[in-house]
């Protein structure tokens, strides 16, 4: 079965410091990888995708994510967080051709300490 | 980038009453759309698959004759929540995919309060 999974429902780092949200996937085919982020009351905003190619993927707002097969997993990073980071991140799997849905993790809630 | 415009961004309503949400691709055309339910702090929950010309695809446990989809071009899908009571207070995302590219825009989701 197609799932994706966050393991960390929320995360607190201090404002400065490098951030990692995980991501594990099950998916049958060569998956698509998404990255999302939610402000409170607002819709979603892609961060980065893979589909192909290099493995480290480099987004928007200074994030990257590595696609890693051999652990099923698309973890997020970034080297240097900021206070306008604090959002909701979600992983989302999915996009293949003859179903084009996406199948989202829970999410990461995170805070960030002044 | 591609644009994804959700109509109303909020809506209060009261019980028994009908409640339309539109979604519509600006600047690219989209076959297929999707439509989310989001419940406070978890995850965005596929309803149902928009597909243009044609009836609505919808997830197992979704009532199709309470969620009414309608796709009638390449850069709109309504949402018509009817009869809404308020357990269907929620979150409401649509998506659009562009179809050159094929993947998935989000507009900015429309809060539904039923009273």
């Amino acid at each position: 079965a197609q799932s994706v999974t966050q393991p960390d429902i929320h995360i607190t780092v201090s404002e400065g410091a490098s951030l990692e949200l995980r991501c594990n996937y099950s998916y049958g085919a060569t998956p698509y990888l998404f990255w999302y982020v939610q402000s409170p009351g607002q819709g979603l905003q892609l961060l980065l995708k893979y589909f192909s190619g290099d493995t480290l993927v480099q987004g928007i707002k200074g994030f990257e994510a590595e696609f890693k097969r051999s652990q099923s997993s698309f973890n997020l990073r970034k080297p240097s967080v900021h206070w306008s980071d604090a959002a909701e991140y979600f992983c989302a799997v999915g996009g293949s051709p003859g179903t084009y849905k996406y199948i989202f993790g829970t999410g990461t809630r995170l805070k960030v300490l002044a | 980038g591609a644009v994804v415009s959700q109509h109303p961004s909020r809506v209060i309503c009261k019980s028994g009453t009908s409640v339309k949400i539109e979604c519509r691709s600006l600047d690219f055309q989209a076959t297929t759309m999707f439509w989310y339910r989001q419940f406070p702090k978890q995850s965005l929950m596929l309803m149902a698959t928009s597909n243009e010309g044609s009836k609505a695809t919808y997830e197992q446990g979704v009532e199709k004759d309470k969620f009414l989809i309608n796709h009638a071009s390449l850069t709109l899908s309504t949402l018509t929540v009817t009869s809404a009571h308020p357990e269907d207070s929620s979150f409401y995302i649509c998506s659009a995919r562009d179809s050159s590219e094929g993947f998935q825009y989000f507009g900015a989701g429309t809060r539904l309060s039923v009273l």
